[in-house]
């Protein structure tokens, strides 16, 4: 079936520091790709998505490209915030309609 | 005015107790779904409904039921609950029709505990 890995957290880094989260997926076909950040006490919501391969997914700051030759849609930003500071959901979603989540990563930003 | 809402936010109940979590949505989704999440474990998808006449079990539906009373609520219960039922947990719309282009949306979610 479907899977999506996920690097394991928590990462901890200082204010200004770059990020990168890796996210792997296996599939059949071509799913869409997705990132959900999840803020404490909140639901997961949607950060940024891409549908097709060599898409880039952007929002905020951070940005993922979806590449099919090495099935990866790692997560990046150049220069994070204390108020980056959450869980991280990769997610992939085909045609059944079901996405599968990754087990998220708690990202911790330091002053 | 949020566009999944879940009711309630907080609950705590005992052993054997039969509890009820609602899920309404504005959207005008007919896919939604509940998760539940537990440290360290992501998301786990419990049941899922593709319309009002269109229930599916999860990977994990044992000790849940749901019901589907419009497209715009979809309810989860606990018959008799027990104390690993603790956990947080999620409804989210995902779209309608053919495209998988869809995000999900998720509502702020349920902290129940079983004592």
């Amino acid at each position: 079936g479907d899977s999506v890995t996920q690097m394991e957290g928590p990462v901890t880094l200082s204010e200004e520091a770059f990020l990168t989260i890796n996210c792997t997926y296996t599939a059949t076909g071509y799913p869409s790709l997705f990132w959900y950040v999840q803020y404490p006490g909140e639901g997961l919501q949607l950060l940024l998505k891409a549908t097709k391969a060599d898409d880039k997914g952007s929002n905020k700051g951070f940005e993922a490209t979806y590449r099919k030759e090495t099935t990866s849609f790692h997560l990046e930003k150049g220069s994070v915030q204390v108020s980056d500071s959450a869980v991280y959901f990769c997610a992939s979603r085909g045609g059944s309609y079901i996405p599968t989540f990754g087990r998220g990563t708690s990202l911790i930003v330091h002053p | 005015d949020a566009d999944v809402t879940q009711t309630p936010r907080n609950r705590i109940t005992k052993t054997g107790k039969r509890i009820m979590l609602e899920c309404s949505q504005t959207k005008g989704h007919d896919r939604m779904y509940w998760y539940r999440q537990d440290p360290g474990l992501g998301l786990r998808l419990i049941y899922y409904s593709f319309d009002v006449k269109d229930i599916n079990k999860g990977e994990i539906s044992d000790g849940y039921s749901v019901s589907r009373q419009a497209q715009a609520k979809f309810s989860l219960s606990l018959e008799s609950a027990i104390p690993n039922q603790t956990a947080l947990y999620f409804c989210a719309t995902g779209g309608s029709g053919r495209s998988s282009y869809n995000e999900q949306f998720f509502g702020p979610g349920t902290r129940l505990t079983v004592l």
